[in-house]
């Protein structure tokens, strides 16, 4: 089964600490995403890849870095510079960066300790 | 800047009613609308999407208009199920960027 695999659902972070939250697919997808979700807002682009070894800040980037090395990964590190960090995070692909009909991952929820 | 509003209040329909959720825009222009379905604790799925073009487009029960004059957008569910119950958002967009709204809730009961 073609899909995206986020983890862990559940995160926690400690002051100070980098957190680091895992996407993978199996779609052979060019593009994928990173997006925050918080009660009562819109997604949010945290961060794209159109291609590997390649990627771009989206709207809110700061206190976020990414990497891109394989087609399958696009793993996302919440900094301890992200001073807000606790949201619903939601990892997406599609087969080209073209912002249409986005694959979402299930999601990690993150949260300070 | 751009905007998008969805109803925030949930919309609680008797099951084999049609549901009509309505997203709006302004100070935008997308090449296309899409709609999702996020369940709780889930990542959206894909429904639909319509280019700025196209007036109408239907897969099995749903049904989405796009009228760039009133920059406006209709999802339909008809004959809706329990099992319809969900969160929809609309997304707005191009090649450059892509825009979501906050989601209307729609709750069926029996």
């Amino acid at each position: 089964d073609g899909g995206i695999t986020q983890s862990p659902k559940y995160l926690f972070r400690k002051e100070g600490q980098n957190v680091t939250l895992s996407c993978e697919q199996n779609l052979n997808h060019d593009a994928m995403y990173w997006y925050r979700q918080d009660p009562g807002q819109g997604l949010r682009l945290i961060y794209y890849s159109q291609i590997v070894n390649d990627f771009q800040k989206g709207d809110i980037a700061e206190g976020y870095s990414v990497s891109r090395e394989k087609k399958e990964s696009f793993p996302l590190t919440v900094t301890s510079a992200q001073k807000n960090p606790t949201a619903f995070y939601l990892c997406a692909s599609s087969l080209i960066a073209t912002n249409e009909k986005l694959f979402f991952g299930s999601g990690t929820q993150l949260s300070v300790l | 800047s751009q905007k998008i509003e969805q109803n925030s209040e949930a919309l609680n329909i008797q099951e084999g009613k049609t549901a009509t959720l309505t997203c709006n825009y302004t100070n935008y222009s997308p090449a296309y609308l899409q709609w999702y379905r996020q369940d709780p604790g889930r990542g959206p799925v894909f429904l639909l999407l319509i280019r700025e073009n196209e007036k109408e487009k239907r897969k099995e029960r749903l049904k989405v208009t796009f009228d760039t004059t009133l920059k406006q957008s209709l999802f339909h569910i008809t004959a809706s199920q329990p099992a319809d119950s969900a969160t929809y958002l609309c997304a707005l967009g191009d090649t450059d960027k892509l825009i979501f709204g906050t989601g209307t809730r729609l709750q069926v009961f029996p």
